[in-house]
């Protein structure tokens, strides 16, 4: 099955500065790839995703990318403010007929200091 | 619209017990996933249901078990509870396989 590794757990930015997370995903059939937002205590939330037909999506500060052949993508935060402060993940998916089960990467936790 | 609903909030349990926490889905939605989320981890697939059957299945024991109602609404059983099955549970619903909202999770801790 899909196997998506995420980097770092960890991160740190000064208010203003900008934020990015990677991932890795294994299986060369997926081909949609959403960013998931979880603030402490709730529910993840979808902030952007990419299809495999896309190179780029852009929404105000937050972009992603994505590199087919080498199998990666990234989340840029641009201008992060405090409330930027939450946990990310990463996911991929076949959009295969009768199934949309999401594969997610371990997390990044993102601290804005202000 | 109330969104994707789920119940309860938290639960206790006991080693060996039996658990059954329960999902509604987003309205106009008519599949519904389970995941698993352990402290510190994403979360983990453990099945998805659609029309009443399970359409896929995660890397889960037949421990865990599932049901759909006719109203699209799920039940996600797990027995013979371990302690390794602490951990927030989360469902998410979609139309077909279009984009998966998810629910506020139920926080199982198993003593």
């Amino acid at each position: 099955g899909e196997n998506v590794e995420q980097h770092p757990s960890t991160l740190s930015v000064q208010e203003g500065d900008s934020a990015v997370i990677k991932c890795t995903y294994s299986d060369s059939a997926s081909n949609y790839f959403p960013w998931y937002k979880q603030e402490l205590g709730k529910r993840p939330q979808l902030i952007i995703d990419i299809r495999s037909n896309v190179g780029e999506k852009k929404d105000q500060r937050i972009a992603v990318t994505l590199n087919k052949t080498a199998k990666h993508f990234s989340l840029h935060i641009t201008e992060t403010q405090p409330e930027d402060s939450a946990v990310y993940f990463c996911a991929a998916r076949h959009d295969q007929t009768g199934a949309n089960n999401l594969f997610f990467g371990t997390g990044t936790r993102l601290t804005v200091i202000p | 619209d109330a969104g994707v609903t789920q119940s309860p909030t938290h639960l206790i349990k006991t080693r060996g017990q039996q658990v059954t926490l329960r999902c509604s889905p987003k309205s106009g939605h008519d599949t519904v996933s389970w995941y698993q989320q352990a402290l510190g981890q994403g979360p983990q697939f453990i099945f998805q249901y659609y029309e009443e059957e399970e359409r896929q299945r995660g890397n889960f024991p037949d421990r865990f078990s599932g049901h759909q109602f006719p109203n699209y609404s799920s039940e996600l059983n797990v027995n013979a509870l371990l302690l390794g099955d602490s951990a927030l549970y989360l469902c998410a619903s979609s139309l077909a396989v279009n984009e998966q909202f998810f629910g506020p999770g139920t926080r199982l801790t198993v003593l």
